[in-house]
């Protein structure tokens, strides 16, 4: 079955310094992987995919994220947080068991960036 | 402008009552998922819809029920067989394509407490 895979519940990090949200995969086939942001009560943002391609994608709000096949990774970056970055992310790979072409979630990292 | 919108957001429920979950899209997508949203485990799929007047179970249906008479509409009933139906329930819809990754778009939720 597919699968994600995020290790750190929560991370902190200093308003400017870089931020890296790790996510690995577990995947038969090609995989489709996404990150999604979430803020409190609310829905889910998509932020950016990868399909195939280069490996490391751009997303909104400069993010990016840098697919590794051979460490099955899919870390979320960017260079520069910002306190409006605290948010809840999720990794996320497509899931075509049955037909479905729905989105398997990993639990979600909660970022915190302090001021 | 174009969306997802789920209502009521906020919701509560007497034991042994079913309730109704109302989400409709205007994006004119095929496809339509529902999610249940619980702290620390991410999102997990309740049914989705690939087409009008189909729909599957997804990996938690046990105590939900869903329809879709209408390609906007899909609406998800959460019934008193469900043991723990507290939750943030999320709706989303994506163009449904088999080929590529598509992009889910969700709605801003509804949260259901049982008193």
């Amino acid at each position: 079955a597919q699968s994600v895979a995020q290790p750190e519940d929560q991370v902190n990090v200093a308003e400017g310094n870089p931020l890296t949200v790790k996510c690995t995969y577990s995947v038969s086939g090609n995989p489709y992987l996404f990150w999604y942001v979430q803020y409190p009560n609310r829905g889910l943002q998509f932020l950016l995919k990868y399909i195939t391609g280069d490996n490391l994608v751009k997303g909104s709000y400069g993010f990016e994220a840098e697919f590794n096949k051979s460490q099955t990774s899919f870390h979320l970056k960017k260079p520069s947080a910002l306190v409006s970055d605290s948010a809840l992310y999720f990794c996320a790979v497509r899931d075509d068991r049955r037909g479905r072409r729905a989105l398997t979630f990993g639990s979600g990292t909660r970022l915190q960036v302090q001021p | 402008d174009g969306g997802i919108t789920q209502s009521p957001k906020y919701l509560f429920r007497k034991e042994g009552q079913n309730v109704t979950l109302s989400c409709e899209q205007n994006l004119n997508h095929d496809a339509m998922y529902w999610y249940r949203q619980d702290p620390g485990q991410g999102l997990r799929l309740i049914y989705y819809s690939q087409i009008v007047n189909d729909f599957q179970k997804g990996d938690i249906a046990e105590g939900y029920s869903v329809s879709r008479e209408k390609k906007e509409s899909f609406p998800l009933t959460v019934t008193s067989a469900q043991k723990n139906p507290t939750a943030f329930y999320l709706c989303a819809s994506s163009i449904g394509s088999s080929s590529g990754a598509n992009v889910l778009t969700f709605g801003a939720g509804s949260r259901l407490t049982v008193l």
